[in-house]
């Protein structure tokens, strides 16, 4: 079976530039999850999806957005890039995105702000 | 802020077992404790997860106390290749589903 899969690994743009980054979930799994890893605040929530709905967001400003198509595929958009949005970006996935169900990570996007 | 509370490091002889421990003093009856390790430049990878009771499987075993506020993961024999940052977490409910918060983990070196 299929893990999951981010798309690209590695992205290197310039301040004010936009980006969107791809996740393709593990077959029959239709909740996606993204996350933001940086050495300072190490792993944060980013936000969920579910049955192409945001279900859950974390903390972050409105720059970050994303979606989910109706094959639980999820992209990732960040406006107006900053410095400080160099990351590892991680999508995960779950079956429904229950508390016992396990988020299966993708090896995620590499993302260099220049 | 994560609710689980870990060593920053540990060492351990290959061969070996390796018990990690973790603190998880504020978890709600509801919550489930999650292990993942990363090794460097990849993802988080799911290595087990429990309720109340001890769980184990093909990587490790979980062993979690009665009053829920501590459990242990215990890798049987370690290898090199365990050599990674450990991650415990509590599995946040939100108002549907639920999210991972990841504190500081605990970097584990396996040597030979």
């Amino acid at each position: 079976k299929a893990g999951v899969t981010q798309t690209p690994r590695y992205l290197i743009k310039t301040r004010g530039q936009q980006v969107t980054l791809s996740c393709s979930p593990i077959s029959g799994h239709r909740s996606v999850s993204w996350y933001q890893q940086t050495p300072g605040q190490g792993l944060q929530f980013l936000f969920e999806y579910f049955s192409e709905t945001q279900r859950n967001k974390g903390n972050f400003p409105g720059r970050f957005s994303g979606r989910q198509f109706s094959n639980s595929r999820s992209e990732m958009n960040v406006s107006t890039l900053e410095l400080g949005d160099s990351a590892l970006y991680l999508c995960a996935s779950s079956v429904t995105g229950m508390a016992n169900q396990p988020q299966h990570f993708g090896d995620g996007t590499r993302l260099s702000i220049l | 802020d994560a609710k689980t509370t870990q060593p920053p490091s540990m060492d351990c002889a290959e061969g070996r077992a390796a018990n990690l421990p973790c603190n998880h003093s504020t978890i709600s009856g509801n919550e489930y404790v999650y292990w993942y390790r990363q090794i460097h430049s990849q993802g988080p990878q799911y290595i087990i997860h429990g309720l109340k009771n001890n769980e184990t499987n093909e990587m490790a075993s979980l062993i979690i106390t009665e009053d829920r506020k501590s459990s242990t993961l215990i890798l049987p024999h370690a290898t090199l290749r365990d050599t990674a940052v450990y991650y415990c977490i509590v599995s946040e409910r939100m108002e549907y589903g639920n999210k991972l918060v990841f504190g500081a983990g605990t970097i584990l070196r396996v040597k030979s």
